[in-house]
């Protein structure tokens, strides 16, 4: 069974920049969370979809983060405009339903510079 | 904040030792615990699980044992081997909350 995708793995950019993150969840998992996690810390939910609709999304800063997920596939997580505190991996998972086994993918490691 | 964490951020352990890694949860509504392995630029990977109506789990080399009276959750890895180097999470769901929340990690380290 294939995992979770997530690309790009590494990304490099300039404070007030723009980034996207793509996932593409393990196939039949209706549930999709975006996590980040900053260097030497557990992971922090960002937002978590139920098929295509958001289910939580209380601690996305929704002033420079947005996320979508269409047709309850893939997702993409974007940030617009990028400061320093932002750098971080990027982790998404999914599961068959809320609450069940996450499994993640290997993350999207982001710096600003 | 973050109602789970675990007590000690680093563990070393001898090859061939058992090793046990502590973790503390605040919300007694907290139903459902899961604990997560992380390597190097990887992401976490599920190790075992358990729910709030069971005291012990036991997995392949590794037994969870949740102590609800005193909010208490431990993973129990025997004769650790230098591939259960990795840092190691706790996550709860909250009955009714259908989300997971992380506490910090251990790193453990395995000495040869």
């Amino acid at each position: 069974e294939a995992g979770v995708a997530q690309s790009p793995r590494y990304k490099i950019i300039e404070k007030r920049q723009s980034v996207a993150f793509w996932c593409n969840p393990i196939s039949g998992h209706a549930t999709l969370y975006w996590y980040q996690q900053i260097l030497g810390q557990g992971p922090k939910l960002l937002i978590q979809f139920q098929n295509n609709g958001v289910v939580d999304d209380s601690q996305l800063p929704k002033d420079r983060f947005s996320a979508e997920r269409l047709k309850g596939v893939d997702s993409t997580l974007k940030i617009q405009p990028a400061k320093l505190e932002d750098s971080a991996v990027y982790l998404c998972a999914s599961s068959l339903a809320p609450s069940r086994e996450l499994f993640f993918g290997e993350g999207s490691r982001l710096t600003v510079l | 904040g973050e109602s789970v964490g675990l007590h000690l951020p680093t563990l070393s352990v001898q090859e061939g030792d058992n090793s046990i890694i502590n973790c503390a949860y605040s919300n007694s509504a907290s139903d459902y615990f899961i604990w997560y392995k992380q390597e190097s630029g990887k992401g976490p990977q599920f190790i075992i699980d358990i729910r709030s109506n069971m005291d012990k789990r036991q997995g392949q080399r590794v037994t969870v044992l949740l102590n609800k009276t005193v909010k208490h959750l431990s993973l129990q890895i025997a004769a650790t081997q230098p591939g259960d180097s990795a840092v190691y999470f706790c996550a709860e769901n909250i009955f009714g909350d259908y989300k997971l929340s992380f506490g910090a990690g251990t790193t453990v380290t395995v000495r040869a």
